[in-house]
């Protein structure tokens, strides 16, 4: 089993809808978790962190982590066309010091 | 700096050569970690370093790859008699925090490597 899972999409939304992206992790004693955004060709860039379990809000963006189904879940309200990139999750690796990254998930919002 | 700084932005290499990547993490920050993302791949550890540890090499996928940092700050990557499957982008990442866990990472723009 993979550490951390992802579906690749395309997750394809149009404007202004909700875009509801998914993430599931194995090590039931994770601790940390980050959503990361990486537009084609660039590097990613941080846009959430969420440690403890519920809701976590930042503007347009909801993180949610449930940590007894092991599911973190990132929402994007008011979705614009800007938001297309890939989504990443991470998670940190107890056995270490490092975040294991899931494949991402790569989201369209169409106008 | 502002950032966390990688050079090269692109490196061709032949088959066999060795390449260098440096990475010069935020002013700062004493976490220092390196990964690479091939295509459609996930990011891949390679190797962690906070401080003046011994770094964290599990990652390393051969004995092809070392990274050293020196005083502290700025990383350099090596890879030996490069490999075809050793074309990727190699990422630097920087952090706050002792760990990346408190803060997340800053990554850097990469290096992306292609050997011919």
């Amino acid at each position: 089993q993979k550490e951390v899972e992802q579906n690749s999409g395309p997750l394809s939304v149009p404007e202004g809808a909700i875009a509801s992206l998914n993430c599931t992790y194995s090590d039931r004693v994770s601790q940390s978790f980050f959503w990361y955004r990486q537009y084609s060709g660039k590097s990613p860039e941080l846009i959430m962190s969420i440690y403890s379990n519920g809701d976590k809000e930042d503007g347009r963006f909801t993180a949610q982590l449930n940590k007894a189904s092991q599911y973190v879940s990132l929402l994007i309200r008011d979705s614009q066309p800007s938001d297309s990139a890939t989504y990443l999750c991470a998670v940190n690796s107890n056995s270490g010091y490092a975040l294991n990254f899931g494949k991402g998930t790569s989201l369209l919002v169409t106008p | 700096g502002a950032g966390v700084s990688q050079s090269p932005s692109n490196k061709v290499t032949e088959k066999g050569k060795d390449v260098e990547l440096r990475c010069d993490p935020i002013s700062g920050h004493t976490a220092l970690y390196w990964y690479r993302q091939s295509l459609g791949q996930g990011l891949e550890f390679l190797i962690y370093f906070q401080g003046n540890s011994a770094p964290d090499k599990s990652g390393l996928p051969s004995d092809r790859f070392s990274a050293e940092r020196t005083g502290g700050s700025v990383s350099t990557l090596t890879i030996q008699r490069t490999q075809q499957e050793d074309s990727a982008v190699y990422l630097c990442a920087s952090s706050l925090g002792r760990t990346g866990f408190e803060y997340g990472y800053t990554f850097g723009s990469g290096t992306r490597l292609t050997v011919v």
